[in-house]
């Protein structure tokens, strides 16, 4: 079955510190792979995407992702995390197929000291 | 520019009681996904309409879930008799096409049943 799992549901960090979020996947075929990024009372936002090329991908924020196929991993990482950095992130994997749905990570928990 | 809203942001409901969730999505956009969000847990997947053609709702719980899009516009989740184990966030994200197109989300419509 396809899943995607991120071991750790909540990070604690100080500001400044470096970040790295953890993302496993499980899927049959070609993946797909997203972070995106859920604020208290915000919707989700993409953060970075994975289709295919280059492994190491950049986003928003300062944020950047690297795909290991042989590790099923795609993590995400900051080198300097900000106050505002705090928020809830998952981690998406979908298919080639017609419908792209998203099947999602429980999400890690940020929380930043100051 | 407008992005996706959802209609009511939170409603509480009885249980038994019928409910309907409204989505704009951003005007262009031909996908739209409904997601359900349960308290500290990822979105899942409930349904996916390509314009007016619902063509995914392998997600929804049960035939007490129903969504349209009859214009390939506006949408409606509607829910008919609601349980307590309704009570979670529905999502709706909405994407430019089929294809491998950023999904962008909504607010989400909090819905509590009592």
């Amino acid at each position: 079955a396809q899943s995607v799992t991120q071991p750790d549901i909540h990070i604690t960090v100080s500001e400044g510190a470096s970040l790295e979020l953890r993302c496993n996947y499980s899927y049959g075929a070609t993946p797909y792979l997203f972070w995106y990024v859920q604020s208290p009372g915000q919707g989700l936002q993409l953060l970075l995407k994975y289709f295919s090329g280059d492994t190491l991908v950049q986003g928003i924020k300062g944020f950047e992702a690297e795909f290991k196929r042989s590790q099923s991993s795609f993590n995400l990482r900051k080198p300097s995390v900000h106050w505002s950095d705090a928020a809830e992130y998952f981690c998406a994997v979908t298919n080639a197929g017609n419908n792209r749905k998203l099947i999602w990570g429980l999400g890690t928990s940020l929380a930043v000291n100051p | 520019g407008a992005g996706v809203s959802q209609s009511p942001r939170y409603k509480v409901a009885k249980r038994g009681q019928d409910v309907a969730l409204r989505c704009d999505p951003i005007s262009g956009h031909v996908s739209l996904f409904w997601y359900q969000q349960a308290l500290g847990q990822g979105p899942e997947f409930l349904t996916y309409f390509q314009n007016e053609a619902q063509l995914d709702k392998s997600g929804l719980p049960s035939d007490r879930f129903f969504a349209e899009r009859p214009e390939g516009s506006v949408s409606t989740l509607k829910i008919q008799r609601t349980q307590q184990e309704d009570s979670a966030v529905y999502l709706c994200a909405s994407s430019f096409g089929g294809g491998l197109y950023e999904q962008y989300f909504g607010p989400g419509t909090r819905l509590t049943v009592t």
